[in-house]
């Protein structure tokens, strides 16, 4: 079956400071890859994708490169700030309903 | 397009006894998804809509919940005879067909089993 493993949390971090969250997978089939954030009080939304191998998927200031041959999608940010402190998810799909499968969420607090 | 809308926001109840969930997807999607999140976890699949017809089921959906799509607009999620372990937060989620470009989520209804 299909999972996704994460780096465990929470992650703290200066502002500025050099952000990455480890992510790998295993799946049955070519999978799409995403990273979801949920803020504080938010649903779920989603932050960069990509759909295959060596695609890069970028959004605000974020990264993360589809990487096959070690089943990883690591998220990075150059310079995170407080406004950066959520939970991230990393999640894959595959065939044709499309479903989800999520990590556990890793939590990212930023502090000035 | 106001995105996707859930009602209630919280719900409270006691064990025992049934609540209903609406969800309201973006209106061209036509695919709507049911997840449950308990805290500290990601999101699990319960069950995933095609316009009106329910295509595919998690084991997690016991035979105590029921999705429905009736015109393929908005869905409702009943659970009967709630117990403590039902208390999650329910999330809807709705996308175009046949696209892996990621979902549209709402903000879903924490339910809680007093």
């Amino acid at each position: 079956g299909n999972s996704v493993t994460q780096m465990e949390g929470p992650v703290t971090l200066s502002e500025e400071a050099f952000l990455t969250i480890n992510c790998t997978y295993t799946a049955t089939g070519y999978p799409s890859l995403f990273w979801y954030v949920q803020y504080p009080g938010e649903g779920l939304q989603l932050l960069l994708k990509a759909t295959k191998a060596d695609d890069k998927g970028s959004n605000k200031g974020f990264e993360a490169t589809y990487r096959k041959e070690t089943t990883s999608f690591h998220l990075e940010k150059g310079s995170v700030q407080v406004s950066d402190s959520a939970v991230y998810f990393c999640a894959l799909s595959t065939g044709t309903a499309s479903k989800l499968t999520f990590g556990t969420g890793t939590r990212l607090q930023v502090t000035l | 397009d106001t995105g996707v809308s859930q009602d209630p926001r919280h719900k409270i109840t006691k064990r025992g006894q049934n609540v209903t969930f609406r969800c309201d997807p973006i209106s061209e999607h036509n695919r709507l998804y049911w997840y449950r999140q308990t805290l500290g976890q990601g999101p699990e699949f319960l069950t995933y809509f095609q316009n009106e017809a329910q295509l595919e089921k998690s084991r997690l959906l016991s035979d105590r919940f029921s999705a429905e799509r009736p015109k393929g607009s908005f869905s409702t999620l009943e659970i009967q005879r709630t117990e403590q372990g039902d208390s999650a937060m329910y999330l809807c989620a709705s996308s175009l067909e046949a696209v892996n470009y990621g979902y549209t989520f709402g903000s879903g209804t924490r339910l809680t089993v007093v």
